[in-house]
């Protein structure tokens, strides 16, 4: 069974500063995709990236970072110099090759204090 | 613009009454999902379609219904027999397997 874990259940954070989410995943499957999600207090998850599980490259978009390391079974998204837009509660999920199931970790709520 | 309308954005319901969430997509995507999402936990799948007129059940089925007529729309139903009903519940849509989903801005249901 699939399985995702967030550990830190809450990060508070001042503006500018850097914050990394943990993601850590169980899969049997080799082939796997890993998402994070960002949920505003208006509630509806936005996208923010998928990835396949060949390609580890790190990918960053903007303040957005992603660490993507097999060896550890690790997906861990950094927010470069914080805003207090980015507050909000950010899932990791994780679906396996040829299941519509998207599984979620329990979330991380990142509060950013200006 | 495109996009996943779920309505109502609050309901409420009493004890022993069946109530139905609508979902509505205008992304045509074929596949469509409903989550459940309790404090400090994740979203849990209710129930998901591949396509018109098929759905499969999720991790936590029991007490609820779907129904997929159109691809268009999948409401879920909430009968009496959902033990545990007060929850914020989420529907999403996917163009195909293991792409991304897109969500609705959720259903927030309070049994009073």
């Amino acid at each position: 069974a699939q399985k995702v874990t967030q550990a830190q259940t809450e990060i508070s954070v001042v503006e500018k500063e850097d914050v990394t989410l943990d993601c850590v995943y169980e899969t049997r499957d080799t082939t796997y995709y890993l998402f994070w999600y960002k949920q505003p207090p208006s509630g509806e998850l936005v996208f923010l990236i998928r990835r396949n599980s060949f390609d580890e490259q790190n990918e960053i978009s903007g303040r957005y970072s992603w660490n993507f390391q097999k060896s550890t079974s690790s997906f861990n998204f950094t927010i470069t110099a914080s805003q207090v837009v980015d507050s909000a509660v950010y899932f990791c999920a994780l679906s396996e090759a040829d299941d519509y199931k998207l599984s979620f970790g329990a979330g991380t709520t990142v509060t950013v204090r200006a | 613009d495109g996009g996943i309308t779920q309505s109502p954005k609050y309901l409420f319901r009493k004890e022993g009454q069946n109530v139905t969430l609508s979902c509505e997509q205008n992304l045509n995507h074929d596949a469509m999902y409903w989550y459940r999402q309790d404090p400090g936990q994740g979203l849990r799948l209710i129930y998901y379609s591949q396509i018109v007129n098929d759905f499969q059940k999720g991790d936590i089925a029991e007490g609820y219904s779907v129904s997929r007529e159109k691809k268009e729309s999948f409401p879920l139903t909430v009968t009496s027999a959902q033990k545990n009903p007060t929850a914020f519940y989420l529907c999403a849509s996917s163009r195909a397997l293991n792409t991304e989903a897109f969500f609705g801005q959720g259903t927030r249901l309070t049994v009073v």
